[in-house]
C-alpha cells in the first residue's frame, strides 16, 4: 500500500543550526502539507503546498521556515535557524482533494533542539 | 479561534465496552474527519463525514455530525486492547481552505 515516508525519524540539533526534514508523498497526490505536534499537544497546521507553490500557511510558518519540492518526488521543510521551541514532531501529509478529503500522514520526524 | 475540541481528554474502559468521544468546533466546515494516533506514531485516517451527512459507519466505527450544534461524536463498539490510542477530530474548511484543523485529542485506554 502506498505510504508517505519521512526522514530522518529523529534529529538532534543545536539552537541556531539549519535543519531540513524530508518527505516522499504518495506518488499520485497533488497536495502536500506539513504539520507539527509539540509533545502532548495538538497537531498544528504549518503549510500547504500545491502546484509548486505555497497555498496556505499558518502564523507559525514564519520567515525561518521554507518548503520546497525540488525534484517532483521529495517535499522538504527547512528551518533556517532553529530555536528551542521548534522541538516537536513534524508530520508530512499528502492528499488528492482540494476540498480537504482524507490526508495520508507519514510517521513523523522528531526534532530536538538543544 | 479553537476548532475541533475533543471531550473527554482521556477515557479508560474495559475491553468489549463501547467508547464514545465527542468533538466540538466553531466555524463552518466542509467535512469532519477522525484520525487515530498510536503513541509516537503518525496519524491514521479513520473516517470522514461531510457537512451534509448526519451519520456514517465503518466497521466498528460510527460517526455522527450535528452541524446545528457544531459537534460530532465517534463511537467505537466492542472495543479491543488494540484500540488504545489517541483519537483526533479534524475539520476541513469551506471550499478553498485546504488545511485540516485538529483538536486536542482524546486519549483512549482499553483495559484487558
Amino acid at each position: 500500500e502506498p505510504e508517505v515516508t519521512q526522514t530522518p525519524s529523529h534529529q538532534v540539533t543545536q539552537m541556531g543550526q539549519e535543519v531540513i526534514l524530508r518527505c516522499v508523498p504518495i506518488s499520485n497526490h497533488l497536495y502536500f502539507y506539513w504539520y507539527r505536534q509539540i509533545l502532548g499537544q495538538k497537531v498544528e497546521f504549518l503549510v500547504s503546498f500545491y502546484n509548486n507553490e505555497i497555498s496556505e500557511k499558518s502564523e507559525i510558518f514564519d520567515d525561518q521556515f521554507s518548503v520546497e519540492r525540488p525534484d517532483g518526488s521529495n517535499f522538504t521543510l527547512k528551518i533556517r535557524s532553529t530555536k528551542l521551541e521548534d522541538s516537536a514532531m513534524y508530520f508530512c501529509a499528502s492528499g488528492t482533494s482540494a476540498s480537504t478529503g482524507e490526508l495520508f500522514f507519514g510517521e513523523g520526524s522528531r526534532l530536538t533542539v538543544l | 479561534s479553537q476548532q475541533g475540541e475533543e471531550d473527554p481528554q482521556a477515557l479508560s474502559i474495559q475491553e468489549g465496552e463501547n467508547a464514545t468521544m465527542n468533538c466540538s468546533y466553531k466555524t463552518s466546515i466542509n467535512n469532519l474527519q477522525w484520525y487515530r494516533q498510536n503513541s509516537g506514531r503518525g496519524l491514521v485516517h479513520l473516517i470522514l463525514i461531510r457537512s451534509n451527512e448526519r451519520e456514517k459507519h465503518s466497521g466498528r466505527l460510527r460517526v455522527t455530525l450535528d452541524t446545528s450544534k457544531k459537534s460530532s461524536s465517534l463511537l467505537i463498539t466492542a472495543s479491543r486492547a488494540a484500540d488504545t490510542a489517541s483519537y483526533f477530530c479534524a475539520t476541513g474548511g469551506i471550499q478553498g481552505a485546504q488545511k485540516l484543523v485538529f483538536g486536542q485529542g482524546t486519549r483512549l485506554t482499553i483495559n484487558p
